[in-house]
């Protein structure tokens, strides 16, 4: 978990609002990836971000999802218009690297989205 | 079907005792395993990873892939209570990203 970086840790959005949640990689990290956890669930892959690239995108609902990762600057998961379905733990994983068995990507501690 | 399967527990032992914690998968692709263990509130934190069939052995932990039957096990020897955890089996196609697929997650409590 060393140096990934997550914030809000906490969120609470009322329904039709909008959630923003920042990921700040481990230093020299350029690739970012997003996973979604409900409760009782494993991890469930969202989008996979190189810098200023979404390089991977299939496990991200087709509406109201976004992400990003500029040049400058963490990468942003943005819901609009939340649900209360939307309510889980997001987390953010980051590597130097894209593959090979030995750059596992290191988790941050997640934001924990509640929608009321 | 779900790619991954994993019994979600709880399971509970006492202290001491040796764990094994098991996954089945469905994809012939999968060539990268991995553990990740889990505390309550916070990030996973990877435990083992390995990409070959046979044993992997770190401390008290062992990992074993047998490609043949889909199966990865999880073995702990000399539980203690702070490996009280959920504990995350995933795997992924060797291919360039970390579209990783996890399991459910077994939740394990260790006694005193």
């Amino acid at each position: 978990n060393a140096g990934v970086m997550q914030n809000p840790r906490h969120l609470v959005r009322r329904r039709g609002q909008e959630a923003r949640l920042r990921c700040s990689p481990v230093k020299g990290h350029s690739h970012v990836y997003w996973y979604r956890q409900l409760p009782e669930e494993g991890l469930k892959f969202m989008v996979y971000l190189q810098k200023e690239n979404i390089i991977d995108e299939s496990g991200m609902p087709k509406e109201r999802f976004s992400a990003e990762f500029p040049k400058e600057g963490p990468s942003i998961l943005r819901i609009q218009q939340v649900v209360r379905g939307d309510s889980a733990a997001y987390f953010c994983a980051s590597s130097p690297t894209p593959g090979g068995l030995n750059t596992e990507a290191f988790f941050g501690q997640g934001t924990r989205l509640t929608v009321v | 079907q779900k790619e991954v399967e994993q019994d979600p527990g709880p399971l509970s032992v006492p202290e001491g005792a040796i764990v094994s914690l098991n996954c089945t998968y469905s994809n012939s692709a999968f060539q990268y395993f991995m553990w990740y263990r889990q505390y309550s509130r916070k990030g996973p934190e990877l435990l083992m990873y390995t990409y070959s069939s046979g044993n992997k052995e770190d401390g008290r932990f062992t990992a074993q892939v047998d490609k043949s039957s889909k199966y990865i096990s999880l073995f702990i020897r000399d539980s203690q209570p702070s490996d009280s955890a959920t504990y995350l089996c995933a795997m992924r196609v060797n291919t360039g990203g970390f579209k990783t697929i996890f399991g459910a997650g077994t939740r394990l409590f260790v006694k005193a």
